[in-house]
């Protein structure tokens, strides 16, 4: 099955400093990896995505890259504010076909904004 | 609407004990639905999912079980809890079309003592 290792555990970075997490996967069949952020007794929100057939996405100030070839993906926060604070997770997850599909969950990290 | 209601929000319960945990969705009929469970300091790891009403699919052995009595009801259930079902357990549901987007609910936090 599926492994999804995330690195670093915890990254402590200054108010207005960039922050990166980065993680790798497994299976080469895998093509949609997520990123969730969660916030101290909440569910996770989903917050951005790519699918395989892309490189990079942007949205505001958070962009995730993928290497299919290396097989990892990172999620980049520029100009860090204390709302970012909070646990992010990425995912990976292979669309099968048919039926449910589950997603494989890195560790998290534990993000936290200096002021 | 994706939206996803759980309850209780927390729960302490003694060891042997039975649980139940419901999760329910709004928004479009038949929904995949997801639990997971999040121990302290660790991922999500995914325990059940559902593809429909009475259809069950599980993940990992374990102490727990789950059922999904109407398209968008699921519960999470267990006869005797052990000390190492406590946790922080999320129901999910996925987009539908795409089904790898899944949408979290604000969790259950479950304490056995």
């Amino acid at each position: 099955g599926e492994n999804v290792e995330q690195h670093p555990s915890t990254l402590s970075v200054q108010e207005g400093d960039s922050a990166v997490i980065k993680c790798t996967y497994s299976d080469s069949a895998s093509n949609y990896f997520p990123w969730y952020k969660q916030e101290l007794g909440k569910g996770p929100q989903l917050i951005i995505d790519i699918r395989s057939n892309v490189g990079e996405k942007k949205d505001q100030r958070i962009a995730v890259t993928l290497n299919k070839t290396a097989k990892h993906f990172s999620l980049h926060i520029t100009e860090t504010q204390p709302e970012d604070s909070a646990v992010y997770f990425c995912a990976a997850s292979m669309d099968s076909g048919g039926g449910a599909d589950g997603l494989t969950f890195g560790k998290g990290t534990h993000l936290i904004i200096q002021p | 609407s994706q939206t996803i209601h759980q309850w209780p929000a927390t729960l302490v319960q003694p060891v042997g004990s039975p649980l139940s945990l419901e999760c329910t969705v709004e928004g479009t009929s038949n929904p995949n639905l997801y639990w997971y469970r999040q121990a302290a300091g660790r991922g999500l790891q995914l325990l059940f999912y559902s593809v429909g009403i009475g259809q069950i699919s599980s993940e990992v052995p374990q102490n727990l079980s789950a059922s999904r009595p109407q398209d968008r009801q699921f519960i999470l259930s267990s006869k005797k809890l052990l000390l190492s079902d406590s946790g922080f357990y999320l129901c999910a549901r996925d987009s539908g079309g795409l089904r790898e987007t899944q949408y979290f609910g604000p969790g259950t936090r479950l304490l056995v003592l």
